[in-house]
């Protein structure tokens, strides 16, 4: 059974550029969340989506950011133009109702 | 709000040694639940225990044991017999029942280093 897949696991980018962050929740999950890792914050929520509807979107930093969920199977996390203080760990999260949630890998952003 | 507290933010043991890493929740609901999840090295989040407010029971599993006091609101995880590969970052959360999914929100972590 494979887990929440995210891709890509490193991105390297400079200042100004678009970034696109993927996940493909594990399938029948019915919630996908979008978490940030930094020294700084520890983990935030981003925003979480159920049914692909996005529910909460009030962690998401600013404008430049934004999520989406065109089917059951995949999201995106976008940042444009990003900047170096994004420079993080993203994490996509998904579950089933209220049981435990299941994270991928985790996509390493750095932003120069 | 819910707040998840985690004030050790390092601890070091030499393998073989029992460590309890603490967590205090504070939370205005009546129904919610626990959680720990370990950060090893190579990044990843793996669940550990959940467990529901209405349950007080502390549950062990292998090494690993948990102690959940609502009267003080923490939910502390103690290894006993420590092993290098328990080294990690360990995070406590917190989710409400009564929300959608298990929205979690995270202590600021334990760093636990386990040395041969």
């Amino acid at each position: 059974d494979a887990g929440v897949i995210q891709s890509p696991r490193h991105e390297v980018t400079e200042m100004g550029q678009e970034v696109t962050l993927r996940c493909k929740p594990i399938s029948g999950h019915d919630y996908l969340f979008w978490y940030r890792q930094t020294m700084m914050r520890g983990l935030e929520l981003l925003i979480y989506f159920n049914n692909n509807v996005p529910i909460d979107d009030s962690g998401m930093p600013e404008d430049r950011f934004s999520a989406k969920m065109p089917n059951a199977s995949f999201s995106t996390l976008k940042i444009q133009p990003s900047e170096p203080r994004d420079s993080a760990v993203y994490f996509c999260a998904s579950s089933f109702g209220v049981l435990p949630l299941h994270f991928g890998n985790g996509t390493r952003l750095t932003v120069t | 709000a819910q707040k998840v507290t985690q004030a050790q933010t390092e601890i070091s043991v030499v393998e073989k040694e029992d460590v309890t890493l603490d967590c205090v929740y504070e939370t205005r609901d009546t129904t919610y639940y626990l959680f720990w999840y370990k950060q090893p090295p190579s990044g990843e989040l793996v669940f550990l225990i959940r467990r529901n407010s209405f349950d007080e029971q502390n549950e062990i599993s292998g090494r690993y044991s948990w102690n959940f006091q609502k009267s003080t609101s923490s939910f502390n995880f103690t290894i006993t017999a420590s092993q290098v590969v328990d080294s990690a970052v360990y995070f406590c959360a917190l989710s409400l029942v009564e929300t959608s999914g298990s929205r979690l929100t995270f202590g600021e972590g334990t760093q636990l280093t386990v040395n041969p």
